[in-house]
């Protein structure tokens, strides 16, 4: 039963502190994508990256988030320095390609992340 | 801004009764997909609706599609409070080139056994 992974499940951390959270996508999967979701903000997305490359990061503060995947099985977001407004929910979700660029996405069970 | 928007917000109602959602969008898609969270969890997947297409039936689950008036529903049939959980609909937008999908705000469904 193929599933997205993600680590840790939770976090709470100090203001200032750096934040690395992980997720394994669903081998064969070739799109990978980064979302937030808070209750005032709902789901958004942050980041997405196609077999490996990064696509489109708008919807991410650039000065303190960053996107990776330094290889197939691995994709990490990195928030430095964190902010009490980072607090949310960090889904990761690999995509599968239904029908020339149709996606049925795969959610991992999320990063709860606090920042006090 | 939202793509899509769930109407109503929130909805409760009785074990064996039916539920529909409601979803709004502004642009054109290729195509619309409902998923539901349950409280804690990741979103999971549940049809995928393309833009020719009018009806979609999966199991209990009923989904339309009006695209000249940018509207989707998604009806739950014979409702039991494990169909308990926040839906939403996603668009993937056409013309854009961008390969993702548009998440709206959810409804919250309470079946109440």
């Amino acid at each position: 039963d193929a599933r997205v992974t993600q680590t840790p499940r939770h976090k709470v951390t100090e203001m200032g502190q750096e934040v690395t959270m992980r997720c394994q996508p669903i081998l064969g999967h070739n799109t990978v994508f980064w979302y937030r979701q808070t209750m005032m903000q709902g789901l958004e997305l942050l980041a997405y990256f196609r077999n490996r490359a990064p696509l489109d990061d708008s919807g991410m503060p650039k000065d303190r988030f960053s996107a990776e995947m330094p290889d197939a099985t691995l994709a990490t977001l990195k928030i430095q320095p964190s902010e009490p407004r980072d607090s949310a929910v960090y889904f990761c979700a690999s995509g599968l390609v239904i029908t020339s660029g149709i996606y049925e996405q795969y959610f991992g069970p999320g990063t709860r992340l606090t920042v006090t | 801004s939202q793509q899509g928007e769930e109407d109503p917000q929130a909805l409760s109602i009785q074990e064996g009764e039916n539920a529909t959602m409601n979803c709004s969008y502004k642009t054109s898609i290729n195509n619309l997909q409902w998923y539901r969270q349950n409280s804690g969890r990741g979103l999971v997947h549940l049809i995928l609706i393309r833009s020719n297409e009018r009806e979609k039936h999966s199991g209990r689950l009923r989904v339309t599609l009006d695209t000249s008036k940018k509207s989707s529903s998604l009806l739950i049939t014979a409702s039991r409070a494990a169909d308990t959980a926040s839906y939403f609909c996603a668009t993937d937008r056409s013309g854009t080139g961008r390969r993702a999908l548009t998440f709206g705000s959810g409804t919250r469904l309470q079946v109440q056994p």
